[in-house]
């Protein structure tokens, strides 16, 4: 089972629309989450942290479910440059403050 | 602007010819880099971690021999791929966490990464 687990998509979407992903993890000791956005051919670059509390920056929302071993990302109102791959980040892997990403989650909005 | 630069942006080798790949942090000094790899369609998978001053630890299945990974300073890491064949091509991103760790051990501090270098061996 790998540790940090993603349904690769793709979502297809209209503008405007509301979108959620889902993320779970194996290690019962990540401490910290984050969510990464890459584009096509591109690094990743930070989209938001995920704390335990929730997050809401804008449009986006992360939120962290430590009994179920799940983070969320609920994008409202999609924008067609919000078409991406998002990727899930658990900072742990086996017992180290390791960065373990997620396969991605391709979104694709559409006009 | 970016923090962390990789460099070369894009490479193109012949195979059995070894490629290096430079990773720096720009404006903070960083102990520990990754290194990742990424095939198409793929997450990105980890191949090692860079320790300044010390050897990396690798991941299982990634040949320490074949990607060298030289940490000299605190803002300067470089990948080798040596003897390079055409299963080699991929697209390798490096990374830093500036902060290092936090109280407790914690991991802190944001996750940077470089531009990505893709390599193509003929």
């Amino acid at each position: 089972r790998k540790e940090v687990e993603q349904d690769p998509g793709p979502f297809n979407v209209p503008e405007g629309a509301t979108v959620a992903f889902n993320c779970t993890y194996s290690n019962s000791a990540s401490q910290s989450f984050f969510w990464y956005r890459q584009d096509c051919r591109k690094e990743p670059k930070l989209l938001m942290s995920v704390y335990s509390s929730g997050n809401e920056d804008g449009r986006f929302t992360a939120q962290l479910n430590r009994a179920s071993q799940y983070i969320s990302l609920l994008i409202r109102d999609s924008k067609l440059s919000d078409s991406a791959t998002y990727l899930c980040v658990s900072d742990q892997s086996g017992g180290s403050y390791i960065p373990t990403f997620g396969r991605g989650t391709s979104l694709i909005v559409h006009p | 602007g970016a923090v962390v630069s990789q460099h070369p942006s894009w490479v193109i080798c012949k195979s059995g010819t070894s490629v290096k790949i430079e990773c720096r942090s720009l404006d903070f000094q960083a102990t520990t880099m990754f290194w990742y790899r990424q095939f198409p369609k793929q997450s990105l998978m980890l191949m090692a971690t860079s320790n300044e001053g010390s050897k990396a630890t690798y991941e299982q299945g990634v040949e320490k021999d074949k990607f060298l990974i030289n940490h000299a300073s605190l803002t300067l890491s470089t990948l080798t791929v040596t003897s390079a064949h055409p299963e080699d091509s991929s697209f390798y991103i490096c990374s830093a966490r500036r902060g290092g760790l936090g109280l407790g051990g914690r991991a802190a501090g944001e996750l940077f990464f470089g531009e990505g270098s893709r390599l193509t061996v003929l």
